[in-house]
């Protein structure tokens, strides 16, 4: 079925640095997300966006975080600057109606 | 706010088991119910969702049915195979949109063994 990617797959960074967390959705979805979940917690929403723009962002979607897709190539996660507490894994996922949802893998995040 | 809750944190079961996982929703409003299973090393993947009292999703021989009166969306599996060890997610949408903004629960961690 069709497959979204992540990139990469795991990233271990100094506190303080940037990130990106890149995402290719599947080709023809419209609809993009991001989810994060702190191991042995549950996924949580953070962000969802549609037509070049952030629809809705939960509390958990920081000042230092920001979402965007150019030109039509990954959909991105960049955290500048990352704290200890966004160590997590955070997953990507695209839908074409936003119902049903396809996920990625998964990134693994580790702010030392 | 919204919220899912899953009674069981792991099921251990034996090949042809009934497997039946529970799902207790809080929200406002009529929200969609959704299941979506992981394997290891991947995301989750939609198994089916439901959006109305009483209308019943299935998919690969897994269904649940959308409970308003008791707010509940049990899964259940009338014999389950190894292959059915993964770790399972009840979640829902309020936006009332279907825009996608999914609230989960924990998760319960399935193990069939043969």
């Amino acid at each position: 079925g069709p497959k979204v990617l992540q990139i990469p797959s795991h990233q271990i960074i100094d506190m303080g640095q940037m990130v990106t967390l890149n995402c290719d959705p599947v080709s023809n979805h419209l609809y993009f997300y991001w989810y994060k979940q702190i191991l042995g917690q549950q996924m949580e929403f953070l962000v969802n966006f549609y037509n070049g723009k952030v629809m809705e962002k939960s509390k958990l979607f920081k000042d230092q975080f920001s979402v965007e897709r150019p030109d039509g190539s990954y959909f991105t996660l960049k955290i500048q600057p990352t704290a200890l507490e966004d160590s997590a894994v955070y997953f990507c996922a695209s839908s074409v109606t936003g119902d049903e949802q396809y996920f990625g893998p998964g990134t693994r995040l580790t702010v030392l | 706010g919204d919220s899912v809750t899953q009674t069981e944190g792991q099921v251990a079961l034996s090949e042809e088991d009934f497997l039946t996982i529970h799902c207790n929703y809080s929200a406002s409003g009529y929200p969609a119910l959704f299941w979506y299973v992981q394997y290891p090393g991947e995301g989750p993947q939609f198994l089916f969702r439901a959006s109305r009292d009483k209308e019943k999703g299935s998919s690969r021989g897994f269904e649940a049915t959308y409970d308003k009166g008791t707010t509940s969306f049990h899964l259940r599996k009338a014999s389950v195979q190894e292959s059915d060890s993964a770790v399972y997610y009840c979640a829902l949408d309020n936006t009332g949109a279907n825009t996608g903004k999914l609230t989960f629960g924990h998760g319960t961690i399935l193990r069939v063994h043969p």
